[in-house]
């Protein structure tokens, strides 16, 4: 079934520790995102690529990195994890800037 | 600034009855429009959008949303709720061309009664 997949599913971590959280699609959709979501302020986008190549900055940037080296992979790195990271991660991906976006299942990371 | 607002937090209904979750949107020119919907543990689905043409757009699993841009809203309707309905519901604005940058409210909960 094509769509999303998120690895790992969860993750406990300790704080200072780095961390990749993997994202592949298979639609070939040309734009990818990563979003965290915390409990009362919804999704907010973390980084994204509109082309395989190039990233671009979110909302909240900030302790994160992303590569994209190719059109399927979207790796989301935290360098030296804080508590304050502690979120649920959706990867996503869309056609277009303005197309439906797909989801992943997440990966719930609890930083210690 | 674009934003989303999604008034309620959280909604209970009754299995049966009709539902209907509010968005509220500030957008510069005609916006690009979503309702998504996630159940525990999943990713965000989506459930209808709204580019252009007729303002009521039909989605998955009997859902409707009527774009009215007198008063900027996208309103999420279901005549008859069923139990697998309770899940959270994300209204969203599209990117402003070239910053793929959607906006989401922050969600609204429904709970189901038998």
């Amino acid at each position: 079934i094509a769509g999303i997949t998120q690895a790992p599913t969860s993750q406990i971590l300790a704080a200072g520790r780095r961390m990749t959280l993997r994202c592949t699609q298979d639609m070939r959709h040309n734009a990818m995102y990563w979003y965290r979501q915390d409990l009362g302020l919804g999704l907010r986008l973390i980084h994204y690529s509109n082309t395989a190549g190039t990233t671009g900055k979110g909302e909240v940037p900030d302790g994160y990195s992303v590569s994209r080296a190719n059109t399927d992979d979207f790796p989301l790195t935290l360098a030296s994890a804080v508590p304050s990271q502690t979120s649920v991660y959706f990867c996503a991906s869309s056609d277009t800037g303005n197309s439906p976006l797909h989801f992943g299942n997440g990966t719930r990371l609890t930083v210690t | 600034a674009q934003s989303v607002t999604q008034p309620d937090i959280h909604i209970t209904v009754s299995e049966g009855a009709s539902l209907e979750l509010r968005c509220n949107y500030s957008y510069g020119a005609t916006p690009y429009l979503f309702w998504y919907v996630q159940s525990p543990g999943q990713g965000l689905q989506l459930l209808l959008k709204y580019f252009s043409g007729d303002t009521l757009v039909q989605g998955i699993k009997g859902f409707e949303a009527e774009f009215k841009r007198s008063q900027s809203s996208f309103n999420l309707r279901k005549p008859s709720v069923h139990w697998s309905d309770a899940a959270e519901y994300f209204c969203a604005v599209g990117a402003t061309s070239g910053t793929y940058k959607y906006i989401f409210g922050t969600g609204t909960r429904l709970k189901v009664l038998a």
